[in-house]
């Protein structure tokens, strides 16, 4: 599977969007980039995937680069709720293992 | 509702004592995982089961043994073996194989040592 690279923290005003990036540029042509978030000392909670087209759900947005490089996660009216560590995960399907890496640490700010 | 239950949510172990974590899923997943997560970092892989009575080792099982007896569960024993157990331990299920699909997770279950 593909790794990831991910920024470890970030903030976000309340209300505001939040852009969260993730740059996979070593993902294959048949792997999926999924989206989770944690929040501390819960179960990872699943957010969005896609293949090569943005989708998006009522959670979030997903927009992927044309050469599948690059992703973001985008929460559109960021609430405190949102706080949480966001993972970001490239995958073939699920015969493969979905490595967690430490993720980025969103912190929304009133 | 469907889902998957761990139990307990917290755990303490004596010196020397073996614990079993509880993972009971009613998705009718084929998969099930168990992923260790310690303070700050992320989710590391212990053993999964792809079909019942067959399991594999992920890239962290030494001091770990689990079993799958039936389909629903996959229980989680943390041996004496593993010297340093204190952690979140998370257990979840998808339906093996499958492009497309998305693992599902419990709450998690908080072990401490005594």
């Amino acid at each position: 599977d593909a790794k990831t690279t991910q920024p470890p923290s970030m903030d976000c005003a309340e209300g505001r969007a939040a852009n969260l990036p993730c740059n996979h540029s070593t993902i294959s042509g048949n792997e999926y980039v999924y989206w989770y978030r944690q929040i501390h000392s819960q179960g990872p909670q699943y957010i969005i995937h896609g293949l090569k087209n943005n989708e998006t759900n009522e959670m979030a947005s997903l927009i992927i680069t044309e050469d599948r490089k690059s992703s973001t996660l985008i929460l559109p009216h960021a609430t405190l709720r949102d706080t949480a560590v966001y993972y970001c995960i490239v995958t073939l399907n699920t015969g493969n293992q979905f490595y967690f890496g430490t993720g980025t640490s969103l912190t929304v700010i009133p | 509702d469907g889902g998957i239950t761990q139990s307990p949510k917290y755990l303490f172990r004596k010196e020397g004592q073996n614990v079993t974590l509880s993972c009971e899923q009613n998705l009718n997943h084929d998969a099930m995982y168990w992923y260790r997560q310690d303070p700050g970092q992320g989710l590391r892989l212990i053993y999964y089961s792809q079909i019942v009575n067959d399991f594999q080792k992920g890239d962290i099982a030494e001091g770990y043994s689990v079993s799958r007896e039936k389909k629903e569960s996959f229980p989680l024993t943390v041996t004496s073996a593993q010297k340093n157990p204190t952690a979140f331990y998370l257990c979840a299920s998808t339906r093996w194989g499958a492009a497309n699909e998305k693992l599902f997770f419990g709450s998690g279950t908080q072990l401490s040592v005594l």
